[in-house]
C-alpha cells in the first residue's frame, strides 16, 4: 500500500461531460503529480503541485485543470470530454520536489468515455 | 515525448532465470529511477541511481548506469512469478519525471 488514495477507481461517462478525479497524497508528502496512461501514449506527465502551488506543467490539455487544497489533497478536473481522453489517470506524491524524490503512486482512476 | 526508451518491449523467461532490461535516454541526467507496475495497479519505486554512480544493488535488483552511452540496465536475478510486471525507467525533467514506455516481463513457473 503506497499510502496514496485515488477516487473513484472507475468512471464511465459520455463525451462532452465533465469529471473530477480526487487524490489524497501519502501522509507528509507535499508534492502531488498527475499522470495519464494510455496504450498509445504511455505514461504522460500532466501537472505537479507543491504545497498548494503549481510547480510544473507537462502535456496537460487546456480542457484539463487541477488544484491542490490546503489539506494537500488534489483534484484533477477534465471537461468537454472526448473519446481520446479514455485512459488511466494516476496521482503520485513525494515528500519534496525534484528528480531525487521517489514518487509514490495511487492505483489510479480508470476513465472510460462512451 | 518519452525521454527514456526501454528495450526489449517484452520479455518472457522461466522462474529462476535472470531478466535484463535496458533503458536509453537522450539528454544529460542527474539521476535515473526504475519503477515496476503490476497489471491494473500504480507504479512502485524500485531504485534510484545518481549520475555519479555506476552500479547499485537492492535485494535481487542490480542497476547500472553508463552516462557516456546514456543508458541504464536493470537486472533481476533468480526471477519469480511475482516479478511478472511492466518495468519503467524514469528521468527527470525539471521537477517532474518522464517515463519510458516500459518493458513487460512475464515469468512463468
Amino acid at each position: 500500500d503506497s499510502g496514496v488514495t485515488q477516487t473513484p477507481k472507475h468512471l464511465i461517462t459520455a463525451t462532452g461531460q465533465r469529471v473530477t478525479l480526487r487524490c489524497s497524497p501519502r501522509s507528509g508528502d507535499l508534492s502531488v503529480y498527475w499522470y495519464q496512461q494510455s496504450l498509445d501514449q504511455g505514461l504522460q506527465f500532466l501537472i505537479q503541485y507543491y504545497n498548494g502551488e503549481e510547480r510544473a506543467k507537462g502535456n496537460i490539455l487546456e480542457r484539463f485543470s487541477a488544484q491542490q487544497f490546503p489539506d494537500l489533497h488534489s483534484e484533477l478536473n477534465l471537461s468537454s470530454l472526448e473519446l481520446g481522453d479514455s485512459a488511466l489517470y494516476f496521482c503520485a506524491s513525494s515528500v519534496g520536489t525534484g528528480g531525487l524524490q521517489p514518487q509514490h503512486f495511487g492505483d489510479g482512476t480508470r476513465l472510460s468515455i462512451l | 515525448s518519452q525521454q527514456g526508451e526501454e528495450d526489449p518491449q517484452a520479455l518472457s523467461i522461466q522462474e529462476g532465470e535472470n531478466a535484463t532490461m535496458n533503458c536509453s535516454y537522450k539528454t544529460s541526467i542527474n539521476n535515473l529511477q526504475w519503477y515496476r507496475q503490476n497489471s491494473g495497479r500504480g507504479l512502485v519505486h524500485l531504485i534510484l541511481i545518481r549520475s555519479n554512480e555506476r552500479e547499485k544493488h537492492s535485494g535481487r535488483l542490480r542497476v547500472t548506469l553508463d552516462t557516456s552511452k546514456k543508458s541504464s540496465s536493470l537486472l533481476i536475478t533468480a526471477s519469480r512469478a511475482a516479478d511478472t510486471a511492466s518495468y519503467f525507467c524514469a528521468t527527470e525533467a525539471g521537477t517532474a519525471l518522464i517515463f519510458g514506455k516500459g518493458t513487460t516481463l512475464s515469468v512463468s513457473s
